[in-house]
């Protein structure tokens, strides 16, 4: 059974410019949430997408959004990036979002 | 916000010894979930603890949840190298949640020969 996949692995971008990031869960898993992890924040929670609708959301500006398509795949997207959005992103699913949550390779994404 | 604390946040153990990280959090939730990184890695599920007084062990590794004293522990017992890594422990976000998860500050974990 395939993992959680995460597109891009590596990603550098420019400050201010816009970044998206995907995300293909676990068959069968229709739960994504999209977590930021950096080294003085730590782990935080971005958002949750079940059946396509955002059920919940962690403290971050407008500028981090994300969507989930029928299939259950996820994007994240984050505008006019800052320095301090360089961080690896991680991606996890679960089947109802009630039960384990699997988390993907992450992408690491730098801003210059 | 829902805060979750854990403690120590560096832990150095020699090979054979046993130690326990704590995980303290702030809202009533009867679940919480341990993982661990291992450098450059992503997160990998140890245990998941769904009700108060759980306990499950895999291993060296034994983990507890209290949800009255809004405490977990993961206890380690006679360590070994392979055992280096930073254990994060999460509670959600919602009562009912798993995918909606604040993590603690992790435990850096070095086993020393």
């Amino acid at each position: 059974k395939a993992g959680v996949t995460q597109t891009p692995r590596y990603l550098i971008k420019t400050r201010g410019q816009q970044v998206t990031l995907s995300c293909s869960p676990i068959s069968g898993h229709r739960s994504v949430s999209w977590y930021q992890q950096t080294p003085g924040q730590g782990l935080q929670f971005l958002f949750e997408y079940f059946s396509e609708t955002q059920r919940n959301k962690g403290n971050f500006p407008g500028r981090f959004s994300g969507r989930q398509f029928s299939n259950s795949r996820s994007e994240m997207n984050v505008s006019t990036l800052e320095l301090g959005d360089s961080a690896l992103y991680l991606c996890a699913s679960s089947y109802q979002g009630n039960t384990e949550a699997f988390f993907g390779q992450g992408t690491r994404l730098t801003v210059v | 916000e829902l805060k979750v604390e854990q403690n120590p946040l560096f832990l150095s153990m020699q090979e054979g010894k046993n130690y326990t990280i704590y995980c303290n959090y702030s809202t009533t939730s009867d679940r919480l979930y341990w993982y661990r990184q291992d450098p450059g890695k992503s997160l990998e599920s140890l245990f998941v603890l769904l009700s108060n007084g759980a306990v499950k062990q895999e291993g060296r590794l034994m983990a507890s949840l209290d949800t009255k004293a809004r405490l977990s522990t993961l206890h380690i017992t006679a360590a070994v190298h392979d055992l280096s890594a930073t254990y994060y422990c999460a509670a959600p976000q919602t009562q009912t949640g798993a995918n909606n998860l604040f993590f603690g500050t992790g435990t850096r974990l070095t086993v020393i020969p």
